[in-house]
């Protein structure tokens, strides 16, 4: 199971920090990935996380501004959001991914809403 | 980045059809091709992994095939719980990227 908290109303310009709980697995061998679905649109891949954490990647849309981290200790994985646009609203999901080599994401949570609006 | 193309955008069907939705790579991402089926108001849910892999759980209707840049999610006999958007997502190369979605009406 994966619990996303941390979303809410933001102004342009501000910060906000995703997280995301990890339950019923061993989360410290998955990978984990962010995505995100702005209101009325398509699925947005934002970021990935390797198990140790060593490997990371974002979105061009993203990169600079958010942040992904995890805590296998805590079975978390983080979203650090900085310099928010009103383009960044949407729902944003944790998801783990598959087991087998690029095989995608295998379980999703059930996101957590951000707004970014004055 | 890798383009993901899905057609049609929307298809209208009924219950019993058979239905085949397609989904094209701007490359080669050989078999690294995921489908997703999303239903208004909820998160997505796997279908399918590595182009042809069912996840488990998943009913045998839904089959994937295809490698290279063309891939197609076809559900043999439609029901009523399979109508929704469907996205496919290359998982070959990051930026992962998903096409803009097929939605399966009545």
């Amino acid at each position: 199971q994966l619990v996303e908290s941390g979303g809410g109303l933001v102004q342009p310009g501000g910060s906000l920090r995703l997280s995301c709980a990890a339950s019923g697995f061993a989360f410290n061998t998955y990978e984990m990935h962010w995505v995100r679905q702005a209101p009325g649109e398509g699925l947005e891949w934002v970021s990935f996380i390797s198990n140790s954490g060593s490997t990371i990647y974002y979105a061009d849309s993203v990169k600079g501004r958010f942040t992904i981290s995890r805590d296998n200790a805590r079975n978390s994985v983080y979203l650090q959001m900085n310099s928010l646009r009103a383009e960044d609203t949407a729902v944003y999901y944790c998801a783990r991914q598959g087991g087998y080599y690029k095989s995608g994401v295998d379980n999703w949570g059930q996101g957590t809403l951000v707004t970014v609006s004055s | 980045d890798i383009q993901m193309t899905q057609s049609p955008s929307s298809l209208s069907a009924s219950v019993g059809d058979r239905v085949t939705l397609t989904c094209r790579a701007s490359q080669d991402i050989s078999t690294f091709l995921a489908w997703f089926q999303q239903k208004p108001g909820k998160p997505p849910k796997s279908l399918i992994y590595r182009a042809s892999n069912l996840q488990s759980g998943v009913p045998s209707r839904f089959s994937g095939s295809g490698s290279g840049t063309d891939f197609t999610l076809t559900i043999s006999s439609l029901q009523p719980e399979d109508f929704a958007t469907y996205y496919c997502l290359q998982c070959n190369t990051y930026p992962l990227t998903f096409g803009g979605g097929t939605t399966v009406e009545i």
